[in-house]
């Protein structure tokens, strides 16, 4: 089954103590990006990659890393999360950003930083 | 900065009855998404605008866009319960590195029995 699976779904951690999201597509899809979702806010975009090795900037991505070393897999890195980064992440992918194809969204991953 | 706005951000609608959401967004864009998130799931894609004078439909949904206005629409006809959801659109404009979606903040839709 095609899909984009985001690992893990639930996530509680404390200030300070770095965590990876995972993200996988089984589409060969070249095009990956990782969103926040925040209530009033809609989505707001991290990063996302047009291919391997190439990652750029969202309009939030402060605080977030990145890292897109072979096509499949998107990590999303908070190398010192903070409370402001209790969020519900989204990662999603789509064939390439220059064709019509929407994204494919992953199941979301609720992290909360105490 | 590209701004998306949607509106209403709130809907509450009675079966049967007709209605329309807005998007507006701030600069020109190459192409428009219509997307539905029920709660506590992931998103769905419905529609993708690309051009000027664009109309898809899809059951009781219609998008349209209008990108001299820079405005799309999302027309809901005869509502029923589960068209309940939030319904976001995104505009993607083309940077030097490549695409970037933005989102408006979503339309959370109800609709009552």
């Amino acid at each position: 089954e095609a899909q984009v699976t985001q690992n893990p779904r639930y996530l509680i951690t404390v200030t300070g103590k770095k965590l990876t999201v995972t993200c996988s597509q089984n589409m060969n899809h070249e095009y990956m990006s990782w969103y926040r979702q925040d209530p009033g806010l809609g989505l707001r975009q991290i990063y996302y990659s047009m291919n391997v090795e190439v990652t750029d900037k969202g309009d939030v991505p402060e605080g977030y890393k990145v890292s897109r070393k072979e096509k499949r897999n998107f990590p999303l890195i908070l190398e010192s999360p903070s409370p402001n980064q209790t969020s519900l992440y989204f990662c999603a992918s789509s064939l390439y950003q220059g064709a019509v194809s929407p994204l494919h969204f992953g199941n979301g991953t609720r992290l909360t930083v105490t | 900065e590209l701004k998306v706005e949607q509106n209403p951000l709130f809907l509450s609608m009675q079966e049967g009855k007709n209605y329309t959401i807005y998007c507006n967004y701030s600069t020109t864009s190459d192409r428009l998404y219509w997307y539905r998130q029920d709660p506590g799931k992931s998103l769905e894609s419905l529609f993708v605008l690309l051009s000027n004078g664009a109309v898809k439909q899809e059951g009781r949904l219609m998008a349209s866009l209008d990108t001299k206005a820079r405005l799309s629409t999302l027309h809901i006809t005869a509502a029923v319960h589960d068209l309940s959801a939030t319904y976001f659109c995104a505009v993607s404009i083309r940077g030097t590195s490549g695409s970037r979606l933005t989102f408006g903040e979503g339309t959370q839709l109800t609709v009552n029995p």
